[in-house]
């Protein structure tokens, strides 16, 4: 069983804050690390995918590193606002069957205005 | 682009009862889909993968004959849930993958309770 960690659970900020959150995941068999942010009643949006240690990818206000040799991945958020309230997942593909996803149980990110 | 539509959203049945889940892929052709459920707050955990065509890739403890899967083209996938008993009741969720191991794309999830 692939083990796929996410830390903290939850996170309250005030608007204007930065923040980061912490993916952790198996060292060994690594194939891609995808980041996803899910809005309450929306579908998943893909915000990255990682594969090479040492990756840095953004994308506007939010960017993520890779550590593939720790196994670690963080995301951060940079001026938080409201509309980035969500829950923040991160899904480890590798091991012996690189196609499957396996999702951390997610960071819950309120962001107060 | 790559938006996947998931239905119905939620359903309410009786014990007993089949229920069907639609998964389709709007604006891009599937190769393989992912049937996932989720139980309050845990993570989303796979139940099959279903390549166009041929018969779903089940996990581990999930029982084939009870979660029924049809990918009959490569835009629509279905998940059925037979006789249905309370502990089916779950957040089922797909996502489509255009390409082999490429991003998933996911629909919004369905809620199903068996009362």
């Amino acid at each position: 069983i692939l083990n796929v960690e996410q830390s903290p659970q939850s996170l309250h900020v005030q608007e204007g804050d930065s923040t980061n959150f912490t993916c952790s995941f198996p060292s060994s068999n690594f194939y891609a690390l995808h980041w996803y942010r899910w809005e309450t009643a929306k579908s998943p949006e893909a915000l990255f995918v990682m594969t090479l240690n040492g990756d840095e990818k953004k994308k506007g206000r939010i960017s993520a590193t890779l550590n593939t040799k720790e196994g670690y991945s963080y995301l951060y958020i940079k001026g938080s606002q409201p509309e980035d309230s969500a829950t923040y997942l991160c899904a480890f593909a590798g091991g012996t069957s690189y196609g499957k996803l396996t999702f951390g149980q997610g960071t819950i990110l309120t962001v107060h205005p | 682009g790559a938006v996947v539509s998931q239905h119905p959203s939620w359903v309410i049945c009786k014990s007993g009862t089949s229920v069907k889940i639609e998964c389709r892929s709007l604006d891009f052709q599937a190769t393989t889909m992912f049937w996932y459920r989720q139980f309050p707050k845990q993570s989303l955990m796979l139940m099959a993968t279903s390549n166009e065509g041929s018969k779903a890739t089940y996990e581990q403890g999930v029982e084939k004959d009870k979660f029924l899967i049809n990918h009959a083209s490569l835009t629509l996938s279905t998940l059925t849930v037979t006789s249905a008993h309370p502990e089916d009741s779950s957040f089922y969720i797909c996502s489509a993958r255009p390409r082999v191991a490429g991003t998933q794309y996911f629909g919004p999830g369905t809620r199903l309770l068996v009362l």
